[in-house]
């Protein structure tokens, strides 16, 4: 299994420019998030999803786009890239958000906006 | 909402020592505690995780101590070696795991001096 992979691994935009950052897991997980990560922040919930067709908000959701059409993928879109949207950004996946299940995190995607 | 604090924010310890982190949290519904290592251009990784109806775990070299009366929870590292060098960051839960209800600690740099 390749666990949670994102891409791409680096990107630098322009303000105002939109772009979409990936993630897929291949272990069948029903539950998909994603976080930000600044400094002396620790991790921060954007957006989260229990299952296909099924998303909703985290701590940080505004200027983020999700949608889950598959179980597997789990895309975030920047609609009009802001310089405070200059982050890295980690997917993350569990087998459900039912009980204690642990997560299990990609590489991240390190984004600039210049 | 749950608050986690965590301290300190860097640790130094010389190599074979042990290490310790401490984090502590606010909401008492919380009844799980992930621990995650973070290496240097990497995704979190889970080493250890503890619910709320166990007061300790070990795992080799790994502890988590829990203590549901005063509210906090700590890692301990011993006879640590230069690899344990890196990021660490604890969490709480008061849903069992998922992105909504998962929240981190800012995280604790943790450097092995030779």
């Amino acid at each position: 299994n390749a666990g949670v992979t994102q891409t791409p691994k680096f990107q630098v935009l322009k303000t105002g420019q939109s772009m979409t950052l990936q993630c897929a897991q291949d272990m069948n997980h029903e539950y998909m998030s994603w976080y930000r990560q600044d400094p002396g922040m620790g991790l921060r919930l954007i957006h989260y999803s229990v299952g296909a067709g099924i998303t909703d908000q985290g701590e940080v959701p505004n200027g983020y786009n999700v949608s889950r059409s598959t179980t597997e993928d789990f895309p975030l879109r920047l609609l009009s890239a802001a310089p405070s949207q200059t982050s890295v950004y980690f997917c993350a996946s569990s087998y459900s958000n039912r009980g204690q299940q642990p997560q299990h995190f990609g590489d991240g995607t390190r984004l600039s906006i210049l | 909402g749950e608050n986690v604090e965590q301290h300190p924010s860097t640790l130094s310890v010389q190599e074979g020592d042990s290490a310790v982190i401490k984090c502590t949290y606010s909401d008492s519904a919380s009844n799980y505690f992930p621990w995650y290592k973070q290496e240097l251009g990497k995704g979190p990784q889970l080493i250890i995780d503890i619910r709320s109806n166990v007061g300790e775990k070990k795992d080799q070299r790994i502890a988590v101590t829990l203590n549901k009366t005063a509210k906090h929870f700590s890692l301990h590292i011993t006879e640590t070696q230069p690899e344990d060098s890196a990021v660490y960051f604890c969490a709480a839960s008061s849903s069992g795991g998922g992105a909504d209800g998962l929240t981190f600690g800012k995280g604790t740099h943790l450097i092995i001096q030779p």
